[in-house]
């Protein structure tokens, strides 16, 4: 059975930088053709792609909040962390995390629960 | 930017059949972009209805189909049922490791 479970702080002020941490189980990340993304929904609204971590240790990003963001994987831990700098409201949202592999077209195919952040002073 | 575009809202009789699309700003929608579909219930994470344009994931009912019209990816619904309602989301994979969403459609079954 696969699980992935989202933990970090609730609330951040403002300028802040936020520390997300997914920890997983049933994955193997040493698998090639595996990766590990998060995506956020501000309440209300849509699903936004942040980042992905492949099981080589590639990076994406996503182009609006690339300089924002940092990804990083233990596969030691089975963690992957999301560091994202200079918090400000509007980054308020739910932050999932998710699997993505290459037989299904990199979709995402596992969600963990998400887990709900706010920026607030 | 690329920015992928979806119908704000739709409503389909219960029992009826809805086709929701996922398009470009510019240019068209193919399967080399691995179109994939989620439902999304209020308060749920999302769910993954179909991959890599028309593959349904495990436990998905074959009521959901997935396949290219036209110059977008579709999502069609055959016999809707009143749990079918929900926000649908779908995801273009860009190629070189860019992944962009769609604005999301609320479907209501009445």
């Amino acid at each position: 059975q696969i699980t992935l479970k989202e933990s970090g702080p609730t609330l951040v002020k403002p300028t802040q930088t936020l520390t997300l941490t997914c920890t997983f189980s049933g994955i193997s990340f040493t698998t090639s053709g595996v990766g590990m993304g998060w995506i956020r929904q501000p309440p209300g609204k849509a699903l936004e792609w942040l980042a992905l971590i492949y099981w080589d240790d590639d990076k994406r990003y996503s182009s609006s909040l690339k300089s924002r963001l940092t990804i990083t994987k233990d596969t030691s831990k089975n963690q992957v962390v999301l560091t994202m700098t200079n918090m400000h409201p509007v980054d308020t949202a739910i932050y999932y995390c998710a699997r993505s592999t290459v037989t299904t077209g990199w979709a995402f195919d596992v969600w963990g629960q998400g887990t709900m952040v706010t920026v607030s002073s | 930017q690329t920015v992928v575009t979806q119908e704000p809202s739709f409503s389909v009789s219960p029992g009826g059949t809805v086709t929701l699309t996922c398009g470009l700003s510019s240019g068209s929608v193919s399967t080399s972009d691995f179109p994939s579909w989620y439902q999304q219930t209020p308060g749920q994470a999302p769910r993954t209805l179909i991959y890599s344009t028309d593959s349904r994931s495990s436990g998905v009912p074959d009521r959901f189909s997935g396949s290219i019209l036209g110059n977008k990816a579709a999502l069609t619904i055959t016999g809707a049922q009143a749990d079918d309602e929900s926000d649908y989301y779908c995801v273009l994979y860009m190629g070189s490791g860019l992944w962009v969403f769609g604005g999301g459609t609320k479907l209501t079954v009445l």
